[in-house]
């Protein structure tokens, strides 16, 4: 069976300080994908990333970061300096026959 | 802006009617998918379309079914609703929606659906 699990509930920081969003996944399939998505207030789901499971190469964009560990089966999301903008629910997700989305970690970034 | 329009963005209507939901996907795009959002069951794939044909089910209720049409837009239709029906609506496209779900999905900005 596939799952994805995010732990974290919520998670408030202050302003310009460092966060990690944690996403453990299950899945028997050799290849698969993982993906976060951002949900603001407002909303709509928006793309983050996409890995699969041949690449566990780490990613930056800007102050976004992912590390990607098939030993411990996680897919983890670093904000540094974080932002008011920031403030969303975020997602992690697993592909297999149909995507499989994690409950999701509401991150409140307070200025 | 994902690029994947659906309308209406808001639906107010009462139990036991029916409701039609539309979705346009990205321009190239042949993969449709349906999802619904709730509080206390988060996001649920609903059923996925591709090029017209139906691709994968998940958790779709028997109320509810869905199409997707030669010019590639999609409907969900909501029967018989119930108050537990209420819930954000999402669409998203892929460009070909893989059975192994490889492709990234781009998704619409929902219709909030209430049931009354």
């Amino acid at each position: 069976a596939q799952k994805v699990t995010q732990a974290q509930t919520e998670i408030s920081v202050v302003e310009k300080e460092d966060v990690t969003l944690d996403c453990v996944y299950e899945t028997r399939d050799t290849t698969y994908y993982l993906f976060w998505y951002k949900q603001p207030p407002s909303g709509e789901l928006v793309f983050l990333i996409r890995r699969n499971s041949f690449d566990e190469q780490n990613e930056i964009s800007g102050r976004y970061s992912w590390n990607f560990q098939k030993s411990t089966s996680s897919f983890n999301f670093t904000i540094t300096a974080s932002q008011v903008v920031d403030s969303a629910v975020y997602f992690c997700a697993l592909t297999g026959n149909q995507f499989y989305f994690g409950t999701g970690t509401s991150l409140t970034v307070i200025p | 802006d994902s690029g994947v329009t659906q309308t209406p963005k808001h639906l107010i209507t009462a139990t036991g009617q029916r409701v039609t939901l539309r979705c346009s996907p990205r321009s190239g795009d042949l993969s449709v998918y349906w999802y619904q959002q709730s509080l206390d069951q988060g996001l649920q794939f609903l059923i996925q379309y591709y090029n017209g044909e139906e691709r994968a089910k998940g958790n779709i209720l028997e109320r509810f079914s869905a199409q997707q049409f030669p010019d590639l837009h999609s409907e969900l239709n909501l029967s018989s609703l119930e108050l537990g029906d209420s819930a954000l609506y999402f669409c998203a496209s892929s460009v070909i929606g893989g059975a192994e779900g490889a492709d990234t999905q781009y998704f619409g900005p929902g219709t909030r659906l209430t049931v009354l």
